[in-house]
């Protein structure tokens, strides 16, 4: 069973940073690419960053373009979401997607979710 | 950027119903379009990719069906457990977009 299961939210201030995890299991993580999309609160989704399945190709929104930083450790089967200089519109749930596969990105296998709030 | 409208933002109908939701493109993304469904505090759930393939373990009264600019996805029949808010997204390019949402809610 594909499983996805992030950590890493909480509360923090304007101008902080936080590291968010996802673990993954049930599949082999090696060979998908992995995305991040939020979803503020009371509002719709929205794709945040891309990471390929070698880490080769990177893709970020232009709204945390310089401010996010997606990586994996195939490894351990493991997604993080390195996010500095965090703004109170960057508070969502942010979940960890995986790529449909045959290089399409559509999400099928998607976590639960973490909440991050920004917020003095 | 793909532009995406989505329609209607609010849909009321009642169980037995046919519901159909629009999802409208900036220009044509051929089919590389898919259908979420989510529920209150849940993450969203693949429902139909390649605009009209359904996912595995997606019920029948599922369907999507367009090309291009234009896609609908169809509920034949409405169920209880439908009673949730459905995204379109394209990934016919980067960045990949969400439309913005349709509440099916209970009439």
């Amino acid at each position: 069973e594909v499983q996805l299961v992030e950590s890493g939210g909480g509360l923090v201030q304007p101008g902080g940073s936080l590291r968010l995890s996802c673990a993954a299991s049930g599949f082999t993580f090696s060979s998908y690419s992995m995305n991040w999309v939020r979803q503020a609160p009371g509002k719709g989704l929205e794709w945040v960053s891309y990471i390929s399945s070698s880490s080769s190709t990177i893709y970020y929104a232009d709204s945390v373009k310089g401010r996010f930083t997606i990586s994996r450790d195939n490894a351990k089967n493991s997604l993080y979401l390195q996010m500095n200089s965090l703004r109170d519109e960057d508070t969502a749930v942010y979940y960890c997607a995986r790529e449909g596969g045959g290089g399409y990105n559509y999400f099928d296998y998607w976590g639960q979710g973490t909440l991050v709030t920004v917020s003095s | 950027v793909i532009w995406m409208t989505q329609s209607p933002s609010l849909l009321s109908a009642s169980t037995g119903d046919r519901v159909t939701i629009s999802c409208r493109m900036s220009q044509g993304i051929s089919s590389y379009l898919a259908w979420y469904q989510q529920k209150p505090g849940k993450a969203p759930e693949l429902l139909i990719y390649a605009a009209s393939t359904l996912q595995s373990g997606v019920p029948s009264r599922f369907s999507g069906s367009g090309s291009g600019t234009d896609f609908t996805l169809t509920i034949s029949c409405l169920q209880s457990e439908d009673f949730a808010t459905y995204y379109c997204q394209q990934y016919y390019s980067f960045p990949w977009t969400f439309g913005q949402g349709t509440k099916v809610e209970i009439k």
